[in-house]
């Protein structure tokens, strides 16, 4: 069966610090990748997207940066963190061709807190 | 420009009640619906989905009921379980086969023993 794994679970970093999230999903091959944020009081935004290695859409501009080095892995990064950062930053998949019976599957989120 | 709004951040029933969840969109160009549930400390994780092509879908305890004209969704929970309590999300896509998905604030469900 399929997984998807996302760490740190917390995460507290000073203002002008770097980020490094990582995701990485297990049982299953070319999934699409997806980076969401959900800001305080608010749903869940669309930050970036990946139909394959290498290949990266923004939805949204941002410091926040992105990249897919494999198959399977996402990363989300930011050379700078700000205020307006801090978030809960979840990491979803599908697979390649997404539909009624595809959804996206999440997991289990990184609460970041830039201070 | 809120696309997709759940306008009720609580609800409260008691076990083996109706729980029924709201949703309105603005977009008429979503073609897909999807409902989420969310535990504390964990990603969100599907439910149900409906495509615009229909007005309900149901799988089991779950129904989801499609208005095109009046551009509104609803979860209905039948019986509600204490089991069931928990942030749900609805959310709405354009173009369905990429994932891209808009979703509401979210509903915090309390269902009672």
């Amino acid at each position: 069966s399929q997984t998807i794994h996302q760490w740190p679970a917390t995460l507290v970093q000073p203002v002008g610090s770097p980020l490094s999230l990582e995701c990485t999903v297990e049982g299953t091959s070319n999934p699409n990748l997806y980076w969401y944020r959900q800001a305080a009081g608010r749903g869940l935004q669309l930050l970036f997207y990946s139909v394959g290695i290498g290949q990266i859409s923004s939805e949204v501009p941002q410091n926040l940066s992105a990249s897919r080095p494999q198959d399977r892995q996402f990363i989300l990064s930011s050379k700078k963190l700000l205020l307006s950062d801090s978030g809960f930053y979840l990491c979803a998949w599908s697979a390649g061709r997404f539909g009624l019976d595809s959804p996206l599957h999440f997991g289990n989120g990184t609460r970041l807190t830039v201070t | 420009d809120q696309q997709v709004k759940q306008n009720s951040p609580s609800l409260s029933v008691q076990e083996g009640r109706i729980s029924i969840l709201n949703c309105d969109y603005t977009n008429s160009m979503f073609d897909y619906f999807l409902w989420y549930k969310k535990y504390p400390a964990e990603g969100p994780t599907f439910l149900i989905s409906i495509s615009s092509i229909k007005d309900k879908n149901e799988d089991g305890r779950f129904t989801v009921f499609l208005n095109k004209s009046a551009k509104h969704l609803s979860l209905h929970i039948v019986p509600s379980q204490p089991g069931d309590s928990a942030v749900y999300f609805c959310a709405a896509s354009v173009e369905w086969w990429t994932g891209k998905l808009i979703f509401g604030q979210g509903t915090t469900l309390q269902v009672k023993p």
